[in-house]
């Protein structure tokens, strides 16, 4: 079984500073992690993945994310926050040989100007 | 690359009627598609996994004869609604995975279609 952990429905950060959104995943076997961002009304855009290979992942639109095995954590980064980073941020476990998702609840952002 | 269209975006229906939402891959062939529901404010929730050419597999507790799901051909996969009814007003996003790729490849997200049933 598999699952995911996010803390924080909601998380406010000021225009240019640093945005830390928090993933823990639950996985019997080594995962595979992903970051979508959805803006209202839209399906989800993939931001970045870890697939086992470098543990340090760097995306779209500057966020970056680190597989961290022995805190089960994959935690979604970005040095300086910009308004338009305002959305819905979900994390994603899966494994080889599994097609099927497993989504967090995810994390509302909202950028204060 | 990778885009995946839905259609339509938004539809209203009358109470009793049925309603079909199509999920087309533009740029690549997708031998598995998936359809999920998402409520306001809450994440999403697998509905069924959709292969070409074989019939869809549903998640547990979810009516196979009320969402019918027909996946034709590689890069078309369709979700009916069948007599639908208010509680079946939701976001419906579907996604497909390329061709070629391992299970759990990436998969790519629609853009959601919002049904509203009056």
């Amino acid at each position: 079984a598999q699952s995911v952990t996010q803390l924080g429905s909601h998380v406010s950060v000021s225009e240019g500073a640093l945005v830390l959104l928090r993933c823990n995943y639950s996985s019997s076997v080594p995962p595979y992690l992903f970051w979508y961002v959805q803006y209202p009304n839209q399906g989800l855009q993939l931001l970045l993945k870890y697939t086992s290979a470098a543990t340090l992942v760097k995306g779209i639109n500057g966020f970056e994310a680190e597989f961290k095995k022995s805190e089960t954590s994959f935690h979604l980064t970005k040095p300086s926050a910009h308004m338009s980073d305002a959305a819905e941020y979900f994390c994603a476990v899966t494994n080889f040989g599994n097609e099927k998702l497993t989504f967090g609840t995810g994390t509302r952002l909202t950028i204060i100007p | 690359g990778a885009v995946v269209s839905q259609h339509p975006s938004w539809v209203i229906c009358k109470s009793g009627t049925s309603v079909k939402i199509e999920c087309r891959s533009l740029d690549f062939q997708a031998t598995t598609m998936f359809w999920y529901r998402q409520f306001p404010k809450q994440s999403l929730m697998l509905m069924a996994t959709s292969n070409e050419g074989s019939k869809a597999t549903y998640e547990q507790g979810v009516e196979k004869d009320k969402f019918l799901i027909n996946h034709a051909s590689l890069t078309l996969s369709t979700l009916t609604v069948t007599s639908a009814h208010p509680e079946d007003s939701s976001f419906y996003i579907c996604s497909a995975r390329a061709m070629g790729g391992g299970k759990a490849d990436t998969q790519y997200f629609g853009p959601g279609t919002r049904l509203t049933v009056l």
